[in-house]
């Protein structure tokens, strides 16, 4: 069965500080990935997709990257955290068939 | 205008109440998305359909492509159902999803 693992749950980071969260996906190939943020009082805003390694799509300018190191790890990076980057961040893929299925979310928090 | 919007914003039930939440859309889709979203954070697809109407349990969702529009039904609410409901729509290509706002549903005992 295909499952997806996004870590940490929660994260407090200062302004200025880099951040990483990580998000693999288990028993399937190829799938398409995304990462999504939910700022406070908002609904959920699509940030970067893949369709395949290293094949990066931004939707919104901004002060994240994403990368695709292998086929089913999607990783969402920062070299310095703003506050405006504080919200909630999900990883989801879909594959064939257009399903979806999100990760558990992060929770950050910059100070 | 946003592309997908839901009606209504929030939604107070008692338990064993029929409830309907709404969701209209603009743009052509491939296919619309019933998500629900727990106090927690965590997101769990619903239904995703394309057209006509899917079942599961006490849920039900129906989608009129011509007019727009899907509706989510829950029968005999239970205060477990209390969550946001969010609509979704995929517009095709890379599936990536353009979200409403949700619905934040409470269901008293």
């Amino acid at each position: 069965s295909q499952t997806i693992h996004q870590w940490p749950a929660t994260l407090v980071q200062p302004v200025g500080s880099p951040l990483s969260l990580e998000c693999t996906v288990e028993g399937t190939s190829n799938p398409n990935l995304y990462w999504y943020r939910q700022a406070a009082g908002r609904g959920l805003q699509l940030l970067f997709y893949s369709v395949g390694i290293g094949q990066i799509s931004s939707e919104v300018p901004q002060n994240l990257s994403a990368s695709r190191p292998q086929d089913r790890q999607f990783i969402l990076s920062s070299k310095k955290l703003l506050l405006s980057d504080s919200g909630f961040y999900l990883c989801a893929w879909s594959g064939t068939g257009g399903g979806y299925t999100f990760g558990s979310g992060t929770r950050l928090t910059v100070v | 205008k946003n592309e997908v919007e839901q009606s209504p914003q929030n939604l107070t039930a008692q338990e064993g109440e029929f409830i309907t939440i709404n969701c209209s859309y603009s743009v052509g889709i491939s296919a619309l998305h019933w998500l629900q979203q727990h106090p927690g954070g965590g997101i769990v697809s619903l239904f995703m359909l394309s057209s006509g109407k899917k079942k599961h349990g006490r849920l039900i969702a129906t989608i009129n492509i011509q007019e727009k529009h899907s509706s989510l039904h829950i029968t005999a609410s239970h205060p477990r159902d209390s969550a946001v409901y969010i609509c979704a729509v995929s517009t095709g290509g890379s599936e990536k999803l353009v979200f409403g706002k949700g619905m934040k549903l409470t269901v008293n005992p």
